[in-house]
């Protein structure tokens, strides 16, 4: 079965500084990854997603993710916070080469601090 | 292509009232997923459907839920009778493949039982 902890629901960072969203998973086959953002009242957009192939993985709006087996992470990072970053962040799994659902982490909320 | 459509965008209705909300996935998506959001419980799974037929239901919480998708353009989330602990927002999400694409979110539907 696949898990994924978000640690801390709500962070904040100042305007400018980085941005570090944890996330750990538990997979018992390789995973596939995703993060996800929400805005207010909208529904999800994907970030990235990691799938295969290189570990670090670039998404819209200059947010990454490196994807860490030995660790089991995926933290989702950005150098510099941006106002319009404020946001709901999701983490999910889903089991590689297998039809599973993906299971979704209960979200961050990230406040930017001006 | 309009994205994912959901209506009504907002629904009060009092508890014992059926509801019915409505979704129309992006044309040419095989798969369609229905998800409950609420602070306690976060993003929940309901139910998904592939080329019409639904292929995972475990998430619908009781009875009292129920899922159709009678053409590939339109799909319903019934609640029938609603209780107030069904207040929720209600995401509808479609994509093209479950696993590795992008599912794509409408902007959700806001119920509020009283």
């Amino acid at each position: 079965a696949q898990s994924v902890t978000q640690l801390g629901s709500h962070v904040s960072v100042s305007e400018g500084a980085l941005v570090l969203l944890r996330c750990n998973y538990s997979s018992s086959v390789p995973p596939y990854l995703f993060w996800y953002v929400q805005y207010p009242n909208q529904g999800l957009q994907l970030l990235l997603k990691y799938t295969t192939g290189a570990t670090l993985v670039k998404g819209i709006n200059g947010f990454e993710a490196e994807f860490k087996k030995s660790e089991t992470s995926f933290h989702l990072t950005k150098p510099s916070a941006h106002m319009s970053d404020a946001a709901e962040y999701f983490c999910a799994v889903t089991p590689m080469n297998r039809d599973d659902k993906i299971i979704f982490g209960k979200g961050t909320r990230l406040h930017i601090l001006p | 292509d309009a994205g994912v459509i959901q209506s009504p965008r907002h629904e009060v209705t009092e508890m014992g009232q059926e509801v019915t909300l409505r979704c129309k996935p992006i044309s040419g998506h095989d798969y369609l997923f229905w998800y409950r959001q609420t602070m306690m419980r976060g993003l929940e799974l309901l139910i998904y459907f592939n080329n019409n037929v639904p292929i995972d239901d475990s998430g619908m919480p009781e009875d009292r839920f129920s899922a159709k998708m009678p053409n590939a353009s339109f799909s319903t989330l019934k609640i029938q009778p609603s209780e107030p602990r069904d207040s929720a927002v209600y995401f509808c999400a479609s994509s093209f493949n479950r696993v590795l694409e992008t599912q794509y979110f409408g902007p959700g539907t806001r119920l509020l039982v009283l």
